[in-house]
């Protein structure tokens, strides 16, 4: 069965770093592989998603995702990170029925 | 353009009571619908998804159940509410092997 792994449930980054959410996943063909950003009390919001061609995705509000096979990995980043992007982020797998999500990543912005 | 919509948004009900949650679509046709449940602090748990109506498939064993009584409309249900269905609970939408699309959630707090 498909799953996704997301080993960091918090990260604190300064306004302007940079930023790099990981994401693992377990599938055993092509995955379909999407980032979602969940603010306090919202619905999710897709970032960006992978299905097939480059593996350097870009999504929205600055964010890009890379596909690497090899590692089984789709991390998440942003060059420079702004105070709006405090959010939780989800990466996902396209399952046999839906999606299987990951547990999230808390990200918080110091000033 | 295709949008969702799920009321209500905050819903507080005491133990043993019912619940009727719903979602509905526009812009689209035949969608897949899902409902997921989202625990505090916690990644999300697909529920129920459908492929047509009538059409509804249960992921986990649990009190609650759903219908789908019109091709964009998706509800969840319960007879007895218990404590461990608070939760924040999200409807979303998909064509095909697409994206899927998120509605805005509903907040349950069971007392």
């Amino acid at each position: 069965a498909q799953s996704v792994t997301q080993p960091d449930i918090h990260i604190t980054v300064s306004e302007g770093a940079s930023l790099e959410l990981r994401c693992n996943y377990s599938y055993g063909a092509t995955p379909y592989l999407f980032w979602y950003v969940q603010s306090p009390g919202q619905g999710l919001q897709l970032l960006l998603k992978y299905f097939s061609g480059d593996t350097l995705v870009q999504g929205i509000k600055g964010f890009e995702a890379e596909f690497k096979r090899s590692q089984s990995s789709f991390n998440l980043r942003k060059p420079s990170v702004h105070w709006s992007d405090a959010a939780e982020y989800f990466c996902a797998v396209v399952g046999r029925r839906a999606l299987t999500f990951g547990s999230g990543t808390r990200l918080q912005v110091q000033p | 353009s295709q949008t969702i919509h799920q009321w209500p948004a905050t819903l507080v009900q005491p133990v043993g009571s019912p619940l009727s949650l719903e979602c509905t679509v526009e812009g689209t046709s035949n969608p897949n619908l899902y409902w997921y449940r989202q625990a505090a602090g916690r990644g999300l748990q697909l529920l129920f998804y459908s492929v047509g109506i009538g059409q509804i498939s249960s992921e986990v064993p649990q009190n609650l159940s759903a219908s789908r009584p019109q091709d964009r409309q998706f509800i969840l249900s319960s007879k007895k509410l218990l404590l461990s269905d608070s939760g924040f609970y999200l409807c979303a939408w998909q064509i095909g092997a697409g994206t899927q699309y998120f509605g805005p959630g509903t907040r349950l707090l069971v007392l």
